[in-house]
């Protein structure tokens, strides 16, 4: 079945260092793709998306491309700060009935920035 | 322009108990979801709603029961509690059933069986 692989945490950075958090999926077609933020004691948080193929997702600084020759989402931040700690989740609606819809999550990838 | 919200905020509870938890979902949006997220994993889906009728659901025992009202808000029943109900339970809406959408999800309600 469908499901999404994100590398395993924590990570943990100093500020204004690179971030990359892998994630892979497997899907039937091709499905749009998210990355959600969860924020401590918070519920989730749409990130960014991309709905095709070598599409780039952005927002707040972190980008993400959709390799369907990869089948990979990985996110990315050039100059992290503190106030991006949190935990961050791949996500992907598998096809059911011929449409989209719950959303699999990946395990999440919690980051942590030291000032 | 309000998000989803959820209530109540905490909840402890005993085994054996049941309990409702309610999600109001964003304006303008008429399909709900519901994900446990137990500490530590992520979220796992539950069920979903669209026009009051439960559309999808998730790997979940019939303990965990739905319902979703004209206005499209939405409850979530959980009977005959278990410690491994513990979690955060999230709702999330979207603009509509079978469409690819994004949702958008509530702060989640901790729920803790003793």
């Amino acid at each position: 079945g469908d499901s999404v692989t994100q590398m395993e945490g924590p990570v943990t950075l100093s500020e204004e260092a690179f971030l990359t958090i892998n994630c892979t999926y497997t899907a039937t077609g091709y499905p749009s793709l998210f990355w959600y933020v969860q924020y401590p004691g918070e519920g989730l948080q749409l990130l960014l998306k991309a709905t095709k193929a070598d599409d780039k997702g952005s927002n707040k600084g972190f980008e993400a491309t959709y390799r369907k020759e990869t089948t990979s989402f990985h996110l990315e931040k050039g100059s992290v700060q503190v106030s991006d700690s949190a935990v961050y989740f791949c996500a992907l609606p598998p096809l059911y009935g011929g449409s989209q819809g719950n959303l699999i999550f990946g395990k999440g990838t919690k980051l942590s920035v030291k000032p | 322009d309000a998000g989803v919200t959820q209530s109540p905020t905490h909840l402890i509870k005993t085994r054996g108990q049941q309990v409702t938890l309610r999600c109001s979902p964003k304006s303008g949006h008429d399909t709900v979801s519901w994900y446990q997220q137990a500490l530590g994993q992520g979220p796992q889906f539950i069920f979903q709603y669209y026009e009051e009728e439960e559309r999808q659901r998730g790997n979940f025992p019939d303990r965990f029961s739905g319902h979703q009202f004209p206005n499209y808000s939405s409850e979530l029943n959980v009977n005959a509690l278990l410690l491994g109900d513990s979690a955060l339970y999230l709702c999330a809406s979207s603009l509509s059933f079978g469409v690819t959408d994004t949702q958008y999800f509530g702060p989640g309600t901790r729920l803790t069986v003793l």
